[in-house]
């Protein structure tokens, strides 16, 4: 069963520091990985996706990292801003063909708080 | 305006009832998803739909029901039978295995 794990459930650093969020995943027969951030008491936004043949994607001020082999993502926010204070969560999507093909495995997520 | 709704924002159910949450999309998505949320847990998923007519059972579907009779819409009951069900319920809807949009969700609080 695949378990996914974000270290570290909390992080408050001031405006301005580049930061990693880290994300482990039990299982490497992955389709792809998803990272999302939440608002509080809001819906999930997506942030952005890499596929499992993929090494990392970019949005913005946003990288996320995928080792497979060693079932680890990291997502880097360079200068950080208050308004990037959220909840960020890791997702992961099992290998297509299996009968769990469309469900996602989510993290516990990291809160995350960016103070001025 | 494309996107997910959630009806209600709020939910309060006395011990014993059912109770049905609503959510709908305008996306044309054929997938769609109901997870459960509990305070410092990830999601977790309890249905899934791929097409219409048709759905299966996530991780955690005991005390839940569905149905997807249309495909813009995959309302979600809780039964008498979930005996926890305070939580922040989420749906969400993809094109096949793409991106997963998410709906702004319901609070659902037992009295």
């Amino acid at each position: 069963k695949q378990e996914v794990t974000q270290i570290p459930a909390a992080l408050s650093v001031p405006e301005g520091e580049n930061l990693v969020l880290n994300c482990s995943f039990t299982d490497s027969a992955i389709y792809n990985l998803q990272w999302f951030r939440q608002d509080p008491g809001k819906g999930l936004t997506s942030l952005l996706l890499i596929q499992s043949s993929q090494r990392e994607q970019t949005s913005g001020r946003l990288n996320a990292s995928l080792d497979k082999s060693s079932g680890r993502s990291t997502l880097y926010i360079a200068a950080s801003q208050p308004g990037d204070s959220a909840t960020y969560l890791c997702a992961v999507r099992p290998r297509a063909g299996g009968t769990s093909y469309g469900k996602l495995t989510f993290g516990q997520g990291t809160i995350l708080t960016v103070h001025p | 305006d494309g996107g997910i709704t959630q009806s209600p924002k709020y939910l309060f159910r006395k011990e014993g009832q059912n109770v049905t949450l609503s959510c709908e999309q305008n996306l044309n998505h054929d997938a769609m998803y109901w997870y459960r949320q509990d305070p410092g847990q990830g999601l977790r998923l309890i249905y899934y739909s791929q097409i219409v007519n048709d759905f299966q059972k996530g991780d955690i579907a005991e005390g839940y029901s569905v149905s997807r009779e249309k495909k813009e819409s995959f309302p979600l009951t809780v039964t008498s039978a979930q005996k926890n069900p305070t939580a922040f319920y989420l749906c969400a809807s993809s094109i096949r295995t793409d991106t997963q949009y998410f709906g702004p969700g319901t609070r659902l609080t037992v009295l």
